[in-house]
C-alpha cells in the first residue's frame, strides 16, 4: 500500500481562502477525494474526482491535482467549515484504499 | 433517498468476535463497491476493507486474515464478520457506498456509525 500525508492542522481567518494538501505517490495515477468530518458526525464527501462537488456542497470548496499532490480549497472560509479534513484514494497497487492523517481546520 | 445503518457493535473482550451490519435503502448494495471504514478515538480515518461489485474483497493489512466482508443481496445488507478481535480493534466503525471507483474512489454516501470497544 501507499501512504497520503496531510498537514495536521491549518488556520484561516473568516472570508480568507485556504489551501489543504494531500500528497502521496498514488495521487499520480489517481485522484483524491476530500471529506470533511465534524465533531461527533460521519465524514460528508465534499470534493472528489478532476472536477466533482457532490450536491449540495457550496460551491466555495474545489479541488485540484499535479503531479503527486491534491489539493482542497476552500474560497471565502466560513465559520461552520471547522473540522477535520481527509482525503483518501486508491493505492498504488489499486486494490487497496488509503486515508491521509486529516488536517483540522480552524477558522478565526 | 440513500441510507446506511449500521448495527452490532458493542462491547466485546479481546480474543472474541462480532458482527457489523450496514442495512442500505435507496440503492441496491450488490450494484456498488461497498466498504467499511473505521475512527479510533480521537483519530483518524483508516479504511479497513473494501467488497467489489464482482464479489473481491480486499483488507487492511491490521484486519487481515481476521475480519471478512460480505453482502447478502436479498437483504441488500453489507456485513463485516470480525475475529479475534484485539484493543487496537476499538473504534467507531463507518459503512459507506464507493462511488467513481475508476478515478480513485469516492464514498459517497456514509452510515451513521457503530461504536466497537475491546476490552476486558
Amino acid at each position: 500500500s501507499s501512504e497520503l500525508t496531510q498537514d495536521p492542522g491549518v488556520s484561516v481567518a473568516l472570508g480568507q481562502t485556504v489551501r489543504i494538501t494531500c500528497q502521496g505517490d498514488s495521487l499520480r495515477g489517481y485522484y483524491a477525494s476530500w471529506y470533511q468530518q465534524r465533531p461527533g458526525q460521519a465524514p460528508v464527501l465534499v470534493f472528489y474526482g478532476k472536477n466533482n462537488r457532490p450536491s449540495g456542497i457550496p460551491d466555495r470548496f474545489s479541488g485540484s491535482s499535479s503531479g503527486n499532490t491534491a489539493s482542497l480549497t476552500i474560497t471565502g472560509a466560513q465559520a461552520e467549515d471547522e473540522g477535520d479534513y481527509y482525503c483518501n484514494s486508491r493505492d498504488s497497487s489499486g486494490n487497496l484504499v488509503v486515508f491521509g492523517g486529516g488536517t483540522k481546520l480552524t477558522v478565526l | 433517498e440513500v441510507q446506511l445503518v449500521e448495527t452490532g457493535g458493542g462491547l466485546i473482550q479481546p480474543g472474541g468476535s462480532l458482527r457489523l451490519s450496514c442495512a442500505a435503502s435507496g440503492f441496491i448494495v450488490s450494484s456498488y463497491y461497498m466498504t467499511w471504514v473505521r475512527q479510533a478515538p480521537g483519530k483518524g480515518l483508516e479504511w479497513v476493507s473494501l467488497l467489489y461489485i464482482g464479489g473481491n474483497t480486499y483488507y487492511a493489512d491490521s484486519v487481515k486474515g481476521r475480519f471478512t466482508i460480505s453482502r447478502d443481496n436479498s437483504k441488500n445488507t453489507l456485513y463485516l464478520q470480525m475475529n479475534n478481535l484485539r484493543a487496537e480493534d476499538t473504534a467507531v466503525y463507518y459503512c459507506a457506498r464507493v462511488y467513481n471507483w475508476n478515478d480513485g474512489g469516492a464514498f459517497d454516501y456514509w452510515g451513521q456509525g457503530t461504536p466497537v470497544t475491546v476490552s476486558s
